[in-house]
């Protein structure tokens, strides 16, 4: 069982380029959860997802960002036109079933917008 | 409402001494408290949780105390490890939110 793996491990975007954060959830499990974490900053909430459904995303910015979780392949966060402020670590969790327990998080994508 | 309130900030501790995390919620409805260690580089692990059923749990040297009434639940480790120096994170469910952190240093 490999874990939630989430790729790339860092990521360097200039300014105004588009940014693609990829998670693979856990064997077995078809709920995810996105994660964003600034230096000295706790996990903030972004974005809840299923299997072609995104059932909370209460914590998305309204612009630049979107989440997919398609019925084939990794789970997408997508920023687009990136800005100095969406550098932070974000992070991906699994599990098997919805918002109760069982979350394995992932190693994270550290993004650095220069 | 939807805020997990952690202190302190920052935590030093000597090699053998008691660790002692708070954290304060205001959302009644939020009916699980896990706890999470992130080492630098990784993800957060889940540690120790507790329900509000209940007031103590117990893992090895790690136990939450609950107190529903004051809506404040807390990390204690006993005999503190270097190996224990990390960031700890407090959470409350129905949709995870996390507390600030506290990142704990045990001195040799």
């Amino acid at each position: 069982n490999a874990g939630v793996m989430q790729n790339p491990r860092h990521l360097v975007r200039r300014r105004g380029q588009e940014a693609r954060l990829r998670c693979s959830p856990m064997k077995g499990h078809s709920h995810v959860y996105w994660y964003r974490q600034l230096p000295e900053e706790g996990l903030k909430f972004m974005v809840y997802l299923q299997k072609e459904n995104i059932i909370d995303e209460s914590g998305m910015p309204k612009e630049r960002f979107s989440a997919e979780f398609p019925k084939e392949g990794p789970s997408i966060l997508r920023i687009q036109q990136v800005v100095r402020g969406d550098s932070a670590a974000y992070f991906c969790a699994s599990s098997p079933s919805g918002l109760r327990y069982g979350y394995t998080f992932g190693s994270g994508t550290r993004l650095t917008v220069v | 409402q939807q805020q997990v309130k952690q202190s302190p900030q920052s935590l030093i501790v000597q090699k053998g001494g008691i660790s002692i995390i708070n954290c304060a919620y205001e959302n009644t409805a939020f009916d699980y408290f896990p706890w999470y260690q992130q080492f630098p580089g990784k993800g957060p692990a889940l540690l120790i949780a507790i329900r509000p059923d209940v007031s103590e749990k117990k893992e090895g040297r790690f136990t939450i105390s609950f107190n529903k009434s004051a809506k404040q639940f807390s990390l204690h480790i006993m005999d503190s490890q270097p190996g224990d120096s990390a960031t700890y994170f407090c959470a409350a469910l129905d949709k995870l939110i996390f507390g600030t952190g506290t990142r704990l240093q045990v001195f040799p």
